[in-house]
């Protein structure tokens, strides 16, 4: 059975404070692993997608990196308006699982 | 404007009373799935569909019927609703079903007294 597991559950920085949020998975044959940033009472926003251990990808302030067992968000000089929860999800062919998130607290 | 539009977007209703949560994309996308989100459980797939025709069960199940008889449609029913379905509900597409980030709607509240 897939299995995500995100850490910490919830994380509060202050404004500038750089920092990770670890999402480890196990899956039986990965097509995709991926970032989402939820804002309360919306759906889900796609972030980033990474195929293959090695893989980075960079979006302003984000930047997500992939293991063979785990992903990890980092979070460079952030912003209040970076408050949000993030979510990791892994694809196995039409099955989706997703991690229950950290969410993310960032003080002016 | 790409986007996937559930309706309705709040809904209270009794024991037992069917009911219907409707979702449709205009991405032409071949993939779509339900999810409800409740807090500490985090997002959990109920249906998915990978294509016209074809669904298949995600990890919770049980009490939900879906048809895909339309790309762009993915219908969830609720045969007789119970108040462990209390919860939010997101549709999602994506190209396909494999590889592709989902686009999710904006959710449904559902309250079942």
């Amino acid at each position: 059975e897939d299995q995500v597991t995100q850490s910490p559950e919830a994380l509060r920085l202050q404004e500038g404070e750089s920092s990770s949020l670890n999402c480890s998975y196990t899956v039986s044959g990965l097509r995709g692993l991926f970032w989402y940033r939820q804002d309360p009472g919306k759906g889900p926003e796609f972030l980033f997608t990474l195929y293959s251990a090695g893989e980075e990808k960079e979006k302003e302030r984000l930047k997500a990196t992939l293991t063979k067992k785990e992903s990890f968000l980092h979070i460079t000089a952030p912003k209040p308006e970076d408050s949000a929860t993030y979510l990791c999800a892994v694809r196995n062919a039409g099955k989706s699982t997703f991690g229950d998130g950290t969410t993310l607290t960032v003080k002016p | 404007e790409a986007q996937v539009t559930q309706n309705p977007r709040y809904l209270i209703t009794v024991t037992g009373k069917k009911l219907t949560v409707t979702c449709s994309q205009n991405m032409n996308h071949e993939y779509m799935s339900w999810y409800r989100q409740d807090p500490g459980l985090g997002l959990r797939q109920i249906y998915y569909s990978m294509n016209v025709e074809v669904t298949d069960k995600g990890d919770v199940p049980e009490g939900y019927k879906v048809s895909r008889k339309e790309k762009r449609n993915f219908p969830l029913i609720l045969e007789s609703p119970s108040p462990n379905q209390t919860s939010l509900y997101f549709c999602a597409s994506s190209s396909t079903g494999g590889d592709q980030p989902q686009h999710f709607g904006d959710g449904t509240r559902l309250s079942i007294l």
